[in-house]
């Protein structure tokens, strides 16, 4: 079975500053995909950004950017510029790209961010 | 509608009561998933459904557990003789097109849960 690991339980950053989520994972597959979804308190999962394991470019969408290291199961998450709204619950998530039996998201258990005025 | 919709936002339940639990999802969307998220957790999988077809509920935590979606839209997560344990919140999300192509487009779409409280 996969794990996702977030081994930092809250995170604090200054407003406009960069910020780093860490995340590492274990699995037996070679295809995949993973996942930085963000959980304000509304409980609302929103994406942020996701990666293909296949694909060697790290994923970027505006002030988001990940750091996907395929041989050491890492996968951490970049916040530049970091805003007010960033506030929130963070989370790592594993999917299997095999499909079949195997089609939930398997969640790390959580990072809380919090912005510094 | 425009999102997934979940209902109640909030439901209290006495042990040993049973409760069921809705889900809207995305008009048209074929994948829909219910996760459990105990306090200070990351959500758990519990059961996926492809149109009305349940293809996985390997992540039911018991027999008390039960979820259908009988006409390929609206599910229901029932959970009966409810426990202590049993209180989380409970997450819908629902995908346009069936695991696992959808996630090359953008991943599941979440409500925003039903919050329950065994008393």
């Amino acid at each position: 079975a996969q794990t996702v690991t977030q081994s930092q339980p809250e995170m604090s950053v200054q407003e406009a500053e960069t910020v780093t989520l860490s995340c590492t994972y274990d699995t037996s597959e070679s295809d995949y995909y993973l996942f930085w979804y963000k959980q304000p308190p509304s409980r609302q999962m929103i994406l942020v950004i996701r990666q293909e394991a296949y694909k060697q470019q790290n994923a970027t969408e505006n002030r988001f950017s990940v750091n996907f290291q395929k041989a050491a199961k890492s996968f951490s998450l970049k916040i530049s510029d970091s805003q007010l709204g960033d506030a929130a619950m963070y989370f790592c998530a594993y999917r299997t790209q095999s499909g079949g039996g195997a089609d939930g998201l398997t969640f790390g258990k959580g990072t809380h961010l919090i912005i510094q005025p | 509608g425009a999102g997934v919709s979940q209902s109640p936002r909030y439901k209290v339940a006495k042990r040993g009561q049973d409760v069921a639990l809705r889900c809207d999802p995305i008009s048209g969307h074929v994948s829909l998933f219910w996760y459990q998220q105990a306090l200070g957790q990351g959500p758990e999988f519990l059961t996926y459904f492809q149109n009305e077809a349940q293809l996985d509920k390997s992540g039911l935590p018991s027999d008390r557990f039960f979820a259908e979606r009988p006409e390929g839209s609206v599910s229901t997560l029932k959970i009966q003789r409810t426990q202590q344990e049993d209180s989380a919140v409970y997450l819908c999300a629902s995908s346009r097109t069936s695991a696992p192509s959808g996630f090359r487009q953008g991943g599941y779409t979440f409500g925003s849960g039903t919050r329950l409280t065994v008393v």
